[in-house]
């Protein structure tokens, strides 16, 4: 069974960068009908997608977060990663990493989701 | 404020039939298939449908989807106490920002 976890600091200042990293086991990220996923969820709030890389490294972002955000793909680790800087308090949210699947474009594996809090 | 919109609550009897609606625009939903999720408290998103109608295997078939023009529905009948939760839908979005994901705002689904 595929499973996807989420890993990084629960603590970001604000102005730094916010890291996570998605690492993915019981199945290969390289699949080519896959793509991989961030969605956050601020406290209270609903699920805002922020970006999602395709193996051979093509991403899409989330146009009002496109200037901050960067997602990678590390195939030899079996893990992608989310980089979004300059954070605000507005960027407190439970972060998620998902899997995708093209001939079916939903998100049908989750990890479990990380709280990450920006404060200083 | 999401391009794609759900009413915030929804609410039924046991053994009711309820209906959540997704509206969108002829980018997103008039023009791609829709998933939809299912968030328990606590817990992470879990997919109900996806390619609009068809159900994952293991989710029992009161769950059903459907599309008409820019609006879709997710139909949940025999309503049970186990299915109060948030209920996400979603679909791709080719505007001229680009292609990107879009979900609705979630609605609360209350079992009385």
């Amino acid at each position: 069974q595929l499973q996807l976890q989420e890993s990084g600091p629960g603590l970001v200042k604000p102005s730094e960068t916010l890291s996570l990293t998605c690492t993915v086991s019981g199945g290969s990220i390289t699949n080519t009908n896959d793509y991989w996923g961030w969605i956050r969820q601020p406290p209270g709030k609903g699920l805002e997608w922020i970006g999602s890389v395709y193996y051979r490294g093509n991403t899409y972002y989330n146009p009002s977060l496109k200037s901050r955000v960067a997602i990678s793909i590390d195939t030899s680790r079996n893990q992608f990663s989310l980089k979004l800087n300059s954070v605000t308090a507005a960027d407190t949210a439970v972060y998620s990493c998902a899997k995708g699947f093209s001939g079916s474009s939903s998100f049908d594996f989750w990890g479990q989701g990380t709280l990450v809090t920006v404060s200083s | 404020q999401s391009v794609v919109t759900q009413p915030p609550s929804a609410s039924g009897s046991p053994g009711q039939r309820v209906t959540i609606s997704c509206s969108g625009g002829s980018t997103n939903i008039g023009s791609n298939s829709v998933s939809w999720y299912q968030q328990l408290p606590g817990t992470a998103p879990k997919l109900l449908i996806y390619s609009t109608d068809q159900r994952p295997s293991g989710i029992p078939d009161r769950f059903s989807g459907s599309k008409s023009g820019t609006s879709a529905s997710l139909a949940i009948s025999g309503l049970r106490s186990e299915d109060e939760a948030d209920y996400y839908c979603a679909a791709w979005d080719n505007s001229l920002s680009g292609l990107a994901w879009v979900f609705g705002g979630g609605t609360k689904l209350t079992v009385l």
